[in-house]
């Protein structure tokens, strides 16, 4: 079955930096385009980050880009998501989900991962 | 950017219809799609994507509708185990973004 499983997240201080995995198995990997989403505490879901199966689409939140970046390893079956000058208001568990049909629905996801931005 | 609109809370007796509203300018126009969150921080689920459908695992008591400037997530014969959150998202093309509701918390009472 479908499985997503994120990795990476941890304790950062202000303006430090995390690289988020997330390991998928249980389906083709390289035909699915992915994304991160996160949900800080108490708030609901916010959308991060998306990459199309051959990653040649990528698309950011205006609140992360040019700080976040998402790559792919296809022969890893992995998504990656590189955090820079992370900010207090970053601190969320962060999910990768998989498009179902390369149109932005997310019909699995994986656990999540806490990232805690704090001095 | 384009903006989604849900009810903080719904609250609806046990074996009656719960009716979750999604408001957003001409969604009607775009496709939506729903999602529930048992528990905050806990994986969501997709209960309803293309406006209307629904995967494979999921009761028919939840249906969807869209048209004008709302859309709707319809939960028939409610059980305690449908309290949960429930957000909609749709991907704005104009600007390349998925975009979610706030979210509403779904009672039983």
């Amino acid at each position: 079955q479908v499985q997503l499983v994120e990795s990476g997240g941890g304790l950062v201080k202000p303006g430090g930096s995390l690289r988020l995995s997330c390991a998928a198995s249980g389906f083709m990997f390289s035909d699915y385009s992915m994304g991160w989403i996160r949900q800080g505490p108490g708030k609901g879901l916010e959308w991060v980050s998306y990459m199309s199966s051959s990653g040649t689409d990528i698309f950011y939140a205006d609140s992360v880009k040019g700080r976040f970046t998402i790559s792919r390893d296809n022969g890893h079956n992995s998504l990656y998501l590189q955090m820079d000058s992370l900010r207090a208001e970053d601190t969320a568990v962060y999910y990768c989900a998989r498009d179902r049909n390369t149109a932005a629905i997310f019909d699995s996801w994986g656990q999540g991962t806490l990232v805690t931005v704090s001095s | 950017s384009y903006v989604l609109t849900q009810p903080p809370s719904v609250a609806v007796a046990p074996g009656r219809t719960a009716i979750l509203t999604c408001g957003g300018n001409n969604i009607g126009h775009k496709t939506v799609h729903w999602y529930q969150q048992q528990r905050p921080g806990q994986a969501p689920v997709l209960v309803i994507y293309y406006d209307t459908d629904r995967p494979s695992g999921i009761p028919e008591r939840f249906s969807g509708s869209n048209s004008g400037n709302t859309a709707t997530l319809t939960i028939s014969r409610v059980e305690a185990g449908d309290e949960a959150d429930y957000y909609c998202q749709v991907w704005d093309s104009s600007s390349n973004h998925a975009v979610f509701g706030g979210g509403t918390k779904l009672t039983v009472l």
